[in-house]
């Protein structure tokens, strides 16, 4: 089924680790995203990148980086995780660029520092 | 400031009732407006987009949105709700860059 496929689902991070979270898309899209999602506050864009190779920061990228070797994957790395990174993280991708079209999202991770 | 509001956080409707969520938005010209529905540990699924045209659009599981310009408004609507509608629906809206703005969302209950 095409897709986007996180992982892991879940995870408890002790503070100070280093973490990367995976994303991976079968559906040839050319951007993808990194959104958290917090109650109350919707979700917020940490990192996007509109085709391979490059990548760019969104509303909150403080403490979080990204690469993008190739159309498919798309990772999330945490460097040092502080509790204020808890949270639910959505990877999403769109088939032009400027998301016109609508997103497709992953179906999470949910992470928790403690 | 691009922004989007969803004035009801939460909102409760019996099965088989009318729904009409809302969603208001802040920019200077018609942006690009979606509806997305989120349910329990899931990711998010588009239910439908305007982009230009017809200000009544069809989406996925029987809903459907009305763009009104003078209101900035793009309201969600189902005429007869199911219990499987009970999730959370976020309103969102795009200017054409990579970043799309969303709403905080309204969670939906639905009663027997």
């Amino acid at each position: 089924i095409a897709g986007i496929t996180q992982a892991p689902t879940s995870q408890i991070l002790a503070a100070g680790r280093r973490m990367t979270l995976r994303c991976t898309q079968d559906m040839r899209h050319n951007a993808m995203y990194w959104y958290r999602q917090d109650l109350g506050l919707g979700l917020r864009l940490i990192h996007y990148s509109n085709t391979a190779g490059t990548t760019g920061k969104g509303e909150v990228p403080d403490g979080y980086s990204v690469s993008r070797a190739n159309t498919d994957d798309f990772p999330l790395t945490l460097a040092s995780a502080v509790p204020s990174q808890t949270s639910v993280y959505f990877c999403a991708s769109s088939g032009t660029t400027g998301a016109v079209d609508g997103y497709t999202f992953g179906s999470g991770t949910r992470l928790t520092v403690v | 400031a691009q922004s989007v509001t969803q004035p009801d956080i939460h909102i409760t409707v019996s099965e088989g009732a009318s729904l009409e969520l809302r969603c208001n938005y802040s920019y200077g010209a018609t942006p690009y407006l979606f509806w997305y529905v989120q349910s329990p540990g899931q990711g998010l699924q588009l239910l439908l987009k305007y982009f230009s045209g017809d200000t009544l659009v069809q989406g996925i599981k029987g809903f459907e949105a009305e763009f009104k310009r003078s209101q900035s408004s793009f309201n969600l609507r189902k005429p007869s709700v199911h219990w499987s509608d009970a999730a959370e629906y976020f309103c969102a809206i795009n200017t054409g860059g990579f970043k799309t703005i969303f709403g905080a969302g309204t969670r939906l209950f639905v009663k027997a």
